[in-house]
């Protein structure tokens, strides 16, 4: 069974530019949430999809947002880029339904977002 | 809201000994997982072992074990017998396990060496 995908790996925008990274979860997993990893900040949980609506949200500024699609895919989108937006940007699926619940997460590679 | 705290750093280790990871954790909730997520060099983020509050035996994972006191609010990992493929950063994370669940809460890692 194939892992959680994450695409593009590396990307370098600009300041003031806007960024979509998309995240396929593992097959008939219907829960996806993203994280913020950055080395002054740690890992800060974003926001959780579950069945194409948004169960939960961290505590980001709205330039953040996401989506996810029937299939289950996600995507998280930020605009108006800024300095400290450099990060590497996980996404985790998880198995959810009765008898499902485990609470255990799984991750992708990432993506590593460079702000110039 | 809950937080989890991990006071090593980083923390060094012969092969083959044994190394105890330190993990203590705030909520008022009295349901939830508890995890280990290891993350190598790669950056893939692995889950290592889990506990369920609830559940009083503590969970063991081949060479890693957890010491899970409820009460104390502390949730350490034990690995026994060190291999070089253990170094990695060691995250300790929550997850409130009722509906509607926010995401993992992380401690800021310990960096695990370890010594040849």
């Amino acid at each position: 069974k194939a892992g959680v995908t994450q695409t593009p790996r590396y990307l370098i925008k600009t300041r003031g530019q806007q960024v979509t990274l998309s995240c396929s979860p593992i097959s008939g997993h219907r829960s996806v949430s993203w994280y913020q990893q950055t080395p002054g900040q740690g890992l800060q949980f974003l926001f959780e999809y579950f069945s194409e609506t948004q169960r939960n949200k961290g505590n980001f500024p709205g330039r953040f947002s996401g989506r996810q699609f029937s299939n289950s895919r996600s995507e998280m989108n930020v605009s108006t880029l800024e300095l400290g937006d450099s990060a590497l940007y996980l996404c985790a699926s998880s198995l959810e339904g009765p008898g499902a619940n485990t609470g255990e997460l799984f991750f992708g590679e990432g993506s590593r977002l460079t702000v110039l | 809201a809950q937080t989890v705290t991990q006071s090593q750093p980083e923390m060094s280790v012969q092969e083959a000994e044994t190394v105890t990871l330190s993990c203590t954790y705030d909520t008022s909730e009295s349901d939830y997982y508890l995890f280990w997520y290891k993350q190598p060099p790669s950056r893939q983020m692995i889950l290592v072992i889990r506990q369920e509050a609830y559940k009083q035996q503590n969970a063991t994972e081949n060479r890693f074990s957890v010491n899970f006191q409820k009460a104390a609010k502390s949730f350490s990992l034990k690995i026994s017998d060190s291999q070089l493929g253990d170094a990695a950063m060691y995250f300790c994370a929550y997850r409130f396990s009722g509906g509607g669940a926010d995401g993992l809460t992380f401690g800021k890692g310990t960096h695990l060496i370890i010594q040849p």
